[in-house]
């Protein structure tokens, strides 16, 4: 069965930093890009950042692009987002997302964990 | 980076057919055939329901329909279910990001 299971979520001041996993079983880890996605408390839903498999090219919104890193470990099968200078607006909770297709990215996803909360308040 | 658009509520009766409209740019949404719609009810993660533009997931009802036409994409929920109640929300590919719409509150009367 694929799953999708985040953590790494919490309470964070102003300013700090946390660092989010994904870990990922029941497919092909490395024949996948994958995306972090986020929904602030009553919200939408806002695309945040994306890589690549194997993960030589990343993605990101403006809004977090120079704060927060992407990255891959095929090895452990797990998916990071680590967010610096975390800001109020960041509040919310964060998904990691698979695309529907193998080799593509930020195209669509066809699996989504169960999102881990993140707060950024002083 | 302006989110898609897509009408805030919608409402239908058990039966009927309702269609939520998103509208995009030539960007976008009339560019490419990577739009997506996505199904959540309160306090679960999204769900995929219609994929590259008109294409359904295994295990998702046909009563799911999906279509584009210029900037404008689809969703078509036909003969309406009281577990239909849900925000859907839509997606386009840009090749360097993903574009959501602001979301739908769907009401089933």
């Amino acid at each position: 069965e694929l799953q999708l299971l985040e953590s790494g979520g919490g309470l964070v001041q102003p300013g700090g930093s946390l660092r989010l996993s994904c870990a990922a079983s029941g497919f092909t880890f490395s024949n996948y890009g994958m995306s972090w996605i986020r929904q602030a408390p009553g919200k939408g839903l806002e695309w945040v950042s994306a890589i690549n498999n194997p993960g030589g090219v990343t993605f990101y919104e403006d809004a977090v692009r120079g704060r927060f890193t992407i990255s891959r470990d095929t090895s452990r099968n797990t998916l990071y987002l680590q967010m610096n200078s975390l800001r109020v607006e960041d509040t919310a909770i964060y998904y990691c997302a698979k695309e529907v297709h193998p080799n593509m990215v930020v195209t669509n996803f066809d699996f989504w964990g169960q999102g881990t909360l993140v707060t950024v308040s002083s | 980076q302006s989110a898609l658009t897509q009408p805030a509520s919608v409402s239908g009766s058990p039966g009927q057919s309702i269609t939520i409209s998103c509208t995009g740019t030539s960007s976008d949404v009339n560019h490419y055939k990577y739009v997506s719609w996505y199904q959540q009810h309160p306090g679960k993660a999204p769900k995929l329901i219609i994929y590259d533009v008109s294409d359904r997931p295994s295990g998702i009802s046909n009563r799911f329909s999906g279509s584009k036409s210029g900037n404008t994409a689809s969703l078509t929920i036909s003969g309406l279910q009281a577990e239909d109640e849900a925000d859907y929300y839509c997606s386009s590919y840009t090749t360097t990001d993903t574009k959501f719409g602001g979301g739908t509150k769907l009401t089933v009367l």
